[in-house]
């Protein structure tokens, strides 16, 4: 079954303690990415892949590293949390053809 | 990059049917795609439209006009289940990226 899988779901953690959230596609697609959602605020993209070791930012990426060592893992890393980056996130992997986006479930960090 | 307007909330009844628009302003067009979230999912794939015209899909159906930069996604028949945040997200090649732009999203509620 083609998906995206993301963890943790659910994370609540302290201000500065590092975390890592991991994102894992099956579909062999190249591009990936990641975005936050905050109510009023709709999706807005973190980072962004093109393929292995090709990365770039989205319209949000402070605060935030992400690395592409293999094709099918996308992590999130967050070095030092702050309470502002507390959101639902959300990785998708992009079909080639069509562009569509297949989501992971998301995951709700809160940092306090 | 993209602009991407949208309403935030539209009400409608059990039955009828409704207009979801989205206008938005790119410099690179590269196709349009309307994803449905329920509260607390990720979002799924609804339409995707590169040129202009409707695309019908069952109840839903999906209108582009490249010349005005405008898109409606029409929901007909509606159900209690169709209540959801409908997003509109545009693709723009200018930008480098193949993946797209999201607007702030339209809550849609259905009462009976």
């Amino acid at each position: 079954e083609a998906q995206v899988t993301q963890n943790p779901r659910y994370l609540i953690t302290v201000t500065g303690k590092k975390l890592t959230v991991t994102c894992s596609q099956n579909m062999n697609h190249e591009y990936m990415s990641w975005y936050r959602q905050d109510p009023g605020l709709g999706l807005r993209q973190i980072y962004y892949s093109m393929n292995v070791e090709v990365t770039d930012k989205g319209d949000v990426p402070e605060g935030y590293k992400v690395s592409r060592k293999e094709k099918r893992n996308f992590p999130l890393i967050l070095e030092s949390p702050s309470p502002n980056q507390t959101s639902l996130y959300f990785c998708a992997s992009v079909a080639g053809v069509t562009g569509e986006l297949f989501f992971g479930e998301g995951s709700r960090l809160t940092v306090l | 990059g993209q602009n991407i307007d949208q309403p935030t909330e539209m009400t409608a009844t059990e039955g009828a049917i409704v207009q979801i628009n989205c206008t938005y302003q790119t410099s690179g067009f590269n196709g349009l795609f309307w994803y449905q979230q329920h509260a607390g999912e990720a979002p799924t794939f609804l339409s995707y439209n590169v040129l202009d015209g409707l695309e019908e899909k069952g109840r839903f159906s999906s209108f582009l006009s490249r010349s005005k930069g405008y898109s409606y996604l029409l929901l007909k028949e509606l159900q209690m289940k169709d209540s959801a945040s409908y997003l509109c997200a545009v693709r723009d090649r200018s930008g480098g990226s193949y993946i797209p732009t999201f607007g702030r999203g339209t809550s849609l509620i259905v009462h009976p």
